[in-house]
């Protein structure tokens, strides 16, 4: 079965452009869930998508959004880039269904550089 | 104050040494995480517990409810297990289990040969 899947791997921008990540999740799982990684702040949460729906949110401010298509696979964006977005962001697919407790499985990340 | 805290963080043992990772949690859980980092990025789930103790192959993961600790232990420690090794937690009651995981800040691990 192939694995969680992100593209693009790595990403240039420049302040106040906008970008977008995609995660193809592994197939049969529902949930897609995003983190960010910086040095200073470590990993943190962003926001899980469930069947098409935000189920979670983290701390981040609006520029960060996301989406999630009928089938699984997820999108991230993020407007009016800062500096601070320089990071890599992960994600992670599970199967998603409650109750239980949900392995993740993590994609290789994109690694965005903002300058 | 962290809602979860890693102990050491960082640790350098020789090949074969037996090792120990420590996290401590402050908050009500429903299930706890341990993953592994290498350089690179790949983040790999090594165990998720919610009691009691996990084994696979040289890793062991146990976990103590009532005191909110987790150890990861390696036994026969190898260089191939150099990487960084994260502790993160689901806040929550079991039933109303999220993906929202807390993390902490990681044991960066160095198993020389």
């Amino acid at each position: 079965k192939a694995g969680v899947t992100q593209t693009p791997r790595y990403l240039i921008k420049t302040r106040g452009q906008q970008v977008t990540l995609s995660c193809s999740p592994i197939s049969g799982h529902r949930s897609v869930s995003w983190y960010q990684q910086t040095p200073g702040q470590g990993l943190q949460f962003l926001f899980e998508y469930f069947s098409e729906t935000q189920r979670n949110k983290g701390n981040f401010p609006g520029r960060f959004s996301g989406r999630q298509f009928s089938n699984s696979r997820s999108e991230m964006n993020v407007s009016t880039l800062e500096l601070g977005d320089s990071a890599l962001y992960l994600c992670a697919s599970s199967l998603g269904g409650r109750p239980t407790y949900n392995e993740q499985f993590f994609g290789p990340g994109t690694r965005l550089t903002v300058l | 104050k962290n809602e979860v805290e890693q102990s050491p963080q960082n640790l350098t043992a020789q090949e074969g040494e037996f090792i120990t990772i420590n996290c401590s949690y402050s908050v009500g859980i429903s299930a706890l995480h341990w993953l592994q980092q290498h350089p690179g990025g790949g983040i790999v789930s090594l165990f998720m517990l919610s009691s009691g103790k996990k084994k696979h192959g040289r890793l062991i993961a146990t976990i103590n409810i009532q005191e909110k600790h987790s150890s990861l232990h390696i036994t026969a420690s190898h260089p191939r297990d150099s990487a960084v090794y994260i502790c993160a937690v689901e806040r929550g009651n079991y039933g109303g289990a999220t993906n929202k995981l807390i993390f902490g800040t990681g044991t960066l691990l160095a198993v020389q040969p």
